[in-house]
């Protein structure tokens, strides 16, 4: 069976300081590891994904995560928070070939100005 | 990149009625297709794995015959929330595997609010 946990269900910072969104994750298999952006009353939006090779994975607008996995986790960061990238943001999991892909609860992301 | 079309994307309906939502994979072809459902500020709850050509697979708790689920075509499938009621009021989201990327990622719709009255 697989998991994932995200700590922190709303996470505020300030325009231009760093992002980390945090993900851990148990599997009983070589997990592949997904960051996706949800705005408001849209689907999901791949930001980077992880599934072998480079453990550190950068995506769009310049967010990026490092798979490790001796602490089983998946932080996303971004050097530098936009207004844009407020939005709920969900790590998810999957075995191969997309068997039992879960989500994490997500995690808000407000950017004060 | 790769697309998946989810219409419609809001609809409203009487209790009691069903409702059809259409789920498509624009540019690549979807040998399994899944749907979600989402209550507010909550994450994604998968509801079903849709394999083209043969019946869907329904996760815990929800019931088939309330969901139907067809998948007829390698680039489409359809979930009808039968005899709505205002209960089924939520947002659903189907996404797609594209199988010439060896189902390393799946391509989310856009999402279809549905709320029943």
């Amino acid at each position: 069976a697989q998991s994932v946990t995200q700590l922190g269900s709303h996470v505020s910072v300030s325009e231009g300081a760093l992002v980390l969104l945090r993900c851990n994750y148990s599997s009983s298999v070589p997990p592949y590891l997904f960051w996706y952006v949800q705005y408001p009353n849209q689907g999901l939006q791949l930001l980077l994904k992880y599934t072998t090779g480079a453990t550190l994975v950068k995506g769009i607008n310049g967010f990026e995560a490092e798979f490790k996995k001796s602490e089983t986790s998946f932080h996303l960061t971004k050097p530098s928070a936009h207004m844009s990238d407020a939005a709920e943001y969900f790590c998810a999991v999957s075995g191969n070939y997309g068997q039992n892909f879960v989500f994490g609860p997500g995690t808000r992301l407000s950017v004060l100005p | 990149g790769a697309v998946v079309s989810q219409h419609p994307s809001r609809v409203i309906c009487k209790s009691g009625t069903s409702v059809k939502i259409e789920c498509r994979s624009l540019d690549f072809q979807a040998t399994t297709m899944f749907w979600y459902r989402q209550f507010p500020k909550q994450s994604l709850m998968l509801m079903a794995t849709s394999n083209e050509g043969s019946k869907a697979t329904y996760e815990q708790g929800v019931e088939k015959d309330k969901f139907l689920i067809n998948h007829a075509s390698l680039t489409l499938s359809t979930l009808t929330v039968t005899s709505a009621h205002p209960e089924d009021s939520s947002f659903y989201i189907c996404s797609a595997m594209d199988r010439d990327t060896m189902n390393t990622e799946a391509f989310f719709g856009q999402g279809t609010r549905l709320t029943v009255v």
